[in-house]
This record gives structure tokens, C-alpha cells and sequence, in this order.
């Protein structure tokens, strides 16, 4: 069963514009949420998760499990933000792993 | 810091052959994770050591893949014999706790089975 859903493969915004990448995710339990970066023939490298609420770049994310769902957000895109980004999830024994299929963000100048 | 370290970075094979794969985590984590990224889809986890144990392994093919840590460090991840459908980006993992925490990831290793 998909436990991660990332609707949008492609996804692209003028630089100023708000930007929100959707993340759906399917689990019974008390799930951990996170967001991915891999930018341009970097590693893929944590952006921010859920239990800390941190705003990392500008980005935020809240849990919705009332829709299952864990939005990444900023307000004002920048040309750096160009990226591909993967929203994950664990289970609570951390046991597991699940990975969105990604989708890749162009921030147009 | 040093990154987690993977080798080789290319690898072509034909089907049929085997193949090894190498990964070095960061200094004292003791977490390792290998994932399979096939082209177009995200990471899919295929194993996870904690120390030199295995924690997680349902998503390995045992007919054809293996992975050891032999001491809690380095680890080896083998397909033998190898399918086309193998062909895909092999990443290592490493964390400093299990669960939850965050994951370094090294550069990868591209594979493809012609």
C-alpha cells in the first residue's frame, strides 16, 4: 500500500510567489513525518520534520492527521529553492521508511 | 564532518552477473539504511542495521540480494545473479539513533543491467 502520496511530479512558480508541495500520507499509527531535499548534483539531505517544528529556508509544515496530510510551504520562493523534494515518513518503531515519489520544484526567475 | 561514502559511483553489468556494492557511514552512527531509487520513483528501503544487526529487511529481494555489516560499521550490499529490473540508484544511509532522526545520505551508486 502507498504510504506516501506526492501528487504533483512537476511543479513550477514565479520567484515571490507562494509555493505549497502536497503530501499525502496513509497510516494508521502515530507516523513521523519529513521533507527531502535533493538539489542539483547535491545528496539528498533532511529539510525539516514534523516533531520540530522548525522553519528551515523559509519552509514550513504542518501534520494534518485530521487529512492525513503534511504540506511543505513558503511564502516567497526563491530561484534556490529549485529542487527536488521527497516527503517521508516513518512508523513509530521507526522500523520503516516510506518515501514519496517526489516532485520537482523550478522556481522561475 | 565526513559524508557517508559510497563505491563505486557507476557500475555497469549485464544480467545474469553479480555485483557489490560499498558503503561507509559517518563515524559513529550507528543506524545504516540501503535504499533502491529506480528512475522516476522515490527511495525504497531495503534494509536497515542497527550496529551490526539487522533491524529491518522486508523489502529485500533474499532471492538475489544480500547485505552484511559485518562489524557494525562498513556495509556491503550484493545482488547475485542480476535482473534488468535492478537497474536503479543504490544509496546508503546512516543515522546516529534509529528511530526518527535524521538521515545522511551518501552520493549513491548508479547501477545498470543491460
Amino acid at each position: 500500500a502507498q504510504r506516501v502520496t506526492q501528487p504533483e511530479k512537476l511543479l513550477s512558480v514565479f520567484k515571490g510567489a507562494p509555493v505549497e508541495l502536497k503530501c499525502n500520507y496513509s497510516y494508521s499509527g502515530s507516523p513521523e513525518l519529513f521533507w527531502y531535499v535533493q538539489y542539483s548534483r547535491q545528496r539528498l539531505q533532511l529539510l525539516l520534520r514534523h516533531i520540530s517544528r522548525e522553519s528551515i529556508k523559509g519552509f514550513t509544515a504542518d501534520l494534518n492527521k485530521g487529512e492525513t496530510s503534511f504540506h511543505l510551504k513558503k511564502p516567497f520562493a526563491q530561484e534556490e529553492d529549485s529542487a527536488m523534494y521527497y516527503c517521508a515518513l516513518t512508523t513509530f518503531t521507526g522500523n520503516q521508511f516510506y518515501f514519496g515519489t517526489g516532485t520537482s520544484l523550478t522556481v522561475i526567475p | 564532518e565526513a559524508g557517508v561514502a559510497q563505491s563505486p559511483r557507476y557500475k555497469i553489468i549485464e544480467k545474469r552477473q553479480s555485483v557489490a556494492f560499498w558503503c561507509n557511514p559517518i563515524s559513529g552512527h550507528a543506524t545504516l539504511y540501503w535504499y533502491q531509487q529506480i528512475l522516476g520513483q522515490g527511495p525504497k528501503l531495503l534494509i536497515q542495521f542497527q550496529n551490526n544487526g539487522v533491524v529491518d529487511d522486508s523489502q529485500l529481494p533474499k532471492d538475489r540480494f544480500s547485505a552484511e555489516r559485518l562489524k557494525g560499521v562498513d556495509s556491503t550490499l550484493k545482488i547475485q545473479p542480476a535482473k534488468l529490473e535492478d537497474s536503479a540508484v543504490y544509496l546508503c544511509a546512516s543515522s546516529a539513533q534509529r528511530q526518527g532522526l535524521e538521515q545522511y545520505f551518501g552520493p549513491g551508486t548508479r547501477l545498470t543491467v543491460t
